[in-house]
């Protein structure tokens, strides 16, 4: 089974902070994704990677960068944590980047509290 | 042009019927489609998914059906249970994207009551 891990279940930051979420997977697979999930919202994908020190903009990517200096390692950076950043934090990652028929596979989720 | 529209919202039903959740979208080079399952507190789990060469799938009690001519497809469950109540998340995926990228629905909360 694949497993995707995020660092913290819970994490409590304050306003102007800078925030590191991490994620690691063990399958090596090519690509990892990043979103935020708030109620009523869905997942909105924030941004995404498809190999080592590759990134692409999701729909919401503002106020936000990544960071993937190894495969298995996909980092979300909040560079100035603002309390409407308050969100639970999802991450997820899928097998190839040449494919468009593939899921993903999700973390249990960052609950992140900006104060 | 890229969203995928999800109803209903919420759904509730009574125990041992029947649940359907509609998804629609706007892109035919659309060619695949998940649905998630997210219990309170857990990670989404995919559950089942469809590609676009087959109108339908099932697993014993979930089905899912795709109609590509109207574009849109649909999550059926039949007999249902309370640990169905869960959100639901429909996806999809576009031949010409690749990275893997999936555009979700909103998410339907359903609820089975006993």
């Amino acid at each position: 089974d694949v497993k995707v891990t995020q660092s913290s279940r819970y994490l409590v930051k304050r306003t102007g902070e800078k925030v590191f979420l991490e994620c690691v997977q063990d399958m090596d697979h090519e690509n990892m994704f990043w979103y935020r999930q708030d109620p009523g919202l869905g997942l909105r994908l924030i941004y995404f990677s498809y190999d080592v020190k590759m990134k692409e903009k999701g729909d919401i990517p503002e106020g936000y960068s990544v960071s993937r200096e190894k495969k298995e390692r996909f980092s979300l950076i909040l560079e100035s944590a603002s309390t409407n950043q308050t969100s639970m934090y999802l991450c997820a990652s899928s097998f190839s980047r040449l494919r468009s028929n593939q899921p993903q596979h999700f973390g249990d989720g960052t609950r992140l509290s900006i104060l | 042009g890229e969203n995928v529209e999800q109803h209903p919202s919420t759904l509730s039903v009574q125990e041992g019927d029947s649940a359907v959740i509609k998804c629609t979208y706007s892109d035919s080079a659309s060619n695949y489609f998940p649905w998630y399952k997210q219990e309170l507190g857990k990670r989404p789990q995919l559950i089942i998914d469809i590609r676009s060469n087959v109108g339908e799938k099932k697993d014993q009690r979930i089905a899912v059906t795709l109609n590509k001519t109207a574009k849109h497809f649909s999550l059926h469950i039949t007999e249902t249970q309370p640990e169905d109540s869960a959100v639901y998340f429909c996806a999809r995926a576009d031949r010409g994207s690749t990275l893997g990228r999936l555009y979700f629905g909103r998410g339907t909360q359903l609820t089975v009551w006993p």
